[in-house]
C-alpha cells in the first residue's frame, strides 16, 4: 500500500534561513506526488504537484520539491523564509490501484523565528 | 468560487452523542473524501466515495457512516461520539485520475 514519511514533526527556522521539508514515500506504481499547506484553523491548500513531468517542480510562495525515484524522496525547499509560512506542511501521495485516493504524512509544523 | 463547503465548523458534543456533518461542492467533482486530523496522526481516511451512488470504507471508517446524496453532496455521521482531544474533520473532493484535492474549512469537534 501506498505510504508517505515526513522526518521531523517540526522543524525550526530563522527567518531569511533556508527551508527542507523531508518527504519520502512508497509506492508499488510511479507515484503522484503533492505538498500542501495548512495555515492556523484553516483547510488544506496546494502548494504543487508531481505528476510525472519535470522531476523539479515550482509552487506557490516560493516553494519546491524535487522527485527522487533513486531515493523514493519529494523534499520541499524555500531558500528564503519569511514569517509567513509558519503553518503545517504535509505530503501526500496517489496512484496507487488507480484510484487516487490522497494518502497523507502525518505533517510537519515549520516554525520560523524572527 | 465557494470549491468545498462544510457545515457546521465548530461541534460540541457530550459522550454518545452523535452528529452528522454535510459538506458540498461546486467544481463538478466525481471524488469526494472524509478525513479525520488528530494531534500528531496527519489526515486519515475515513470515507471516500468515487462517484455518485457510490461509498467505501478507509482507513478509519469504525463509528461512521456516509451517504452521497448527489454529485454536489456528501454527509458524514458520527453514531457515538468518544471523550478525546479536539479532532478536525474534513470533507474533500477531486476531479478525475492524477489532480489535486480540494478541502473545506474543517469541523473542528470537541467531546466532553
Amino acid at each position: 500500500a501506498q505510504s508517505v514519511t515526513q522526518l521531523g514533526s517540526h522543524v525550526s527556522v530563522s527567518e531569511g534561513a533556508l527551508v527542507l521539508l523531508r518527504c519520502n514515500y512508497s509506492s508499488s506504481v510511479p507515484p503522484y506526488l503533492f505538498w500542501y499547506v495548512q495555515y492556523p484553523n484553516q483547510g488544506l491548500q496546494l502548494l504543487l504537484k508531481y505528476t510525472s513531468a519535470a522531476t523539479l517542480v515550482k509552487g506557490i510562495n516560493g516553494f519546491e520539491a524535487e522527485f527522487k525515484k533513486s531515493e523514493t524522496s519529494f523534499h520541499l525547499t524555500k531558500p528564503s523564509a519569511h514569517m509567513s509560512d509558519a503553518a503545517e506542511y504535509f505530503c501526500a501521495v496517489t496512484g496507487e490501484g488507480g484510484s487516487y485516493i490522497p494518502t497523507f504524512g502525518r505533517g510537519t509544523s515549520l516554525i520560523v523565528h524572527p | 468560487n465557494a470549491g468545498v463547503t462544510q457545515t457546521p465548523k465548530f461541534q460540541v458534543l457530550k459522550t454518545g452523542q452523535s452528529m452528522t456533518l454535510q459538506c458540498a461542492q461546486d467544481m463538478n467533482h466525481n471524488s469526494m473524501y472524509w478525513y479525520r486530523q488528530d494531534p500528531g496522526m496527519g489526515l486519515r481516511l475515513i470515507y471516500y466515495s468515487a462517484s455518485e451512488g457510490t461509498t467505501d470504507k478507509g482507513e478509519v471508517p469504525n463509528g461512521y457512516n456516509v451517504s452521497r446524496l448527489n454529485k454536489r453532496e456528501f454527509s458524514l455521521r458520527l453514531e457515538s461520539a468518544a471523550p478525546s482531544p479536539t479532532s478536525v474533520y474534513f470533507c474533500a473532493s477531486s476531479g478525475s485520475g492524477a489532480v489535486e484535492a480540494f478541502f473545506g474549512q474543517g469541523t473542528r469537534l470537541t467531546v466532553v
